[in-house]
């Protein structure tokens, strides 16, 4: 059975801080990882990532994918507020490209 | 305008009656999903259609039913709705090589 975990489940950090996000999968004939952001209502794209080692940057957000240790993680540096959501991994697997998402990790950026 | 709707964008309904969630996109995406999201659980894949005439279960199917109308349209039905069905549900498409995932605003649908 297909399986992405990520950790921390929740976390909650000062504004300035750094967090590290991580997301694990067992999947058969993996295509991609996919992060998104949900604050109120659906997620929102952040980051894609086939190719292990090449990180993927977008302002303060940074992830890379390791393929052989089966593993990404999602870097904020500089946490402002507004990053308080939840934030998802999913891989797309398979030939019927099946999409498993983990439960997601709940960051909270107090002042 | 949006690329994938979703309509109502909420609704409360009452055990028994019959819903239908309907779900449009003007992506041009063949492959369409309709996710189920809870707390603690994350997002629980419902039903998924690769084309117009290929409609697959997903992990939770039961108590639902979908029907594709169009390549633009996927409507998710619940018959007979129960209280256990009061979730946040989303309509998803996904590129033509499968590896991205894009969703609409979302329905939440509250059964008393």
């Amino acid at each position: 059975e297909d399986k992405v975990v990520q950790s921390p489940l929740s976390l909650v950090v000062h504004e300035g801080d750094t967090v590290t996000l991580n997301c694990s999968y067992e999947v058969t004939n993996f295509r991609s990882l996919l992060w998104y952001k949900q604050e109120k209502k659906a997620p929102t794209f952040l980051f894609m990532l086939t190719s292990s080692g090449i990180e993927k940057k977008s302002g303060r957000l940074s992830s890379i994918l390791d393929k052989k240790e089966l593993f990404s993680i999602l870097n904020i540096t500089a946490t402002q507020t507004g990053d308080s959501a939840i934030y998802l991994c999913a891989v797309i697997s398979g030939g019927y490209q099946k999409v498993t998402f983990g439960i997601g990790t709940k960051l909270q950026v107090i002042p | 305008d949006a690329d994938v709707t979703q309509t109502p964008r909420n609704r409360i309904t009452k055990t028994g009656k019959r819903i239908m969630l309907e779900c449009s996109q003007t992506k041009g995406h063949d492959r369409m999903y309709w996710y189920r999201q809870d707390p603690g659980l994350g997002l629980q894949l419902i039903y998924y259609s690769f084309d117009v005439k290929d409609i697959n279960k997903g992990e939770i199917s039961d108590g639902y039913s979908v029907s594709r109308q169009a390549q633009a349209k996927f409507s998710l039905s619940l018959e007979s709705a129960i209280p256990n069905q009061t979730a946040l549900y989303f309509c998803a498409t996904s590129d033509p090589i499968g590896v991205s995932l894009f969703f609409g605003p979302g329905t939440r649908l509250t059964v008393l």
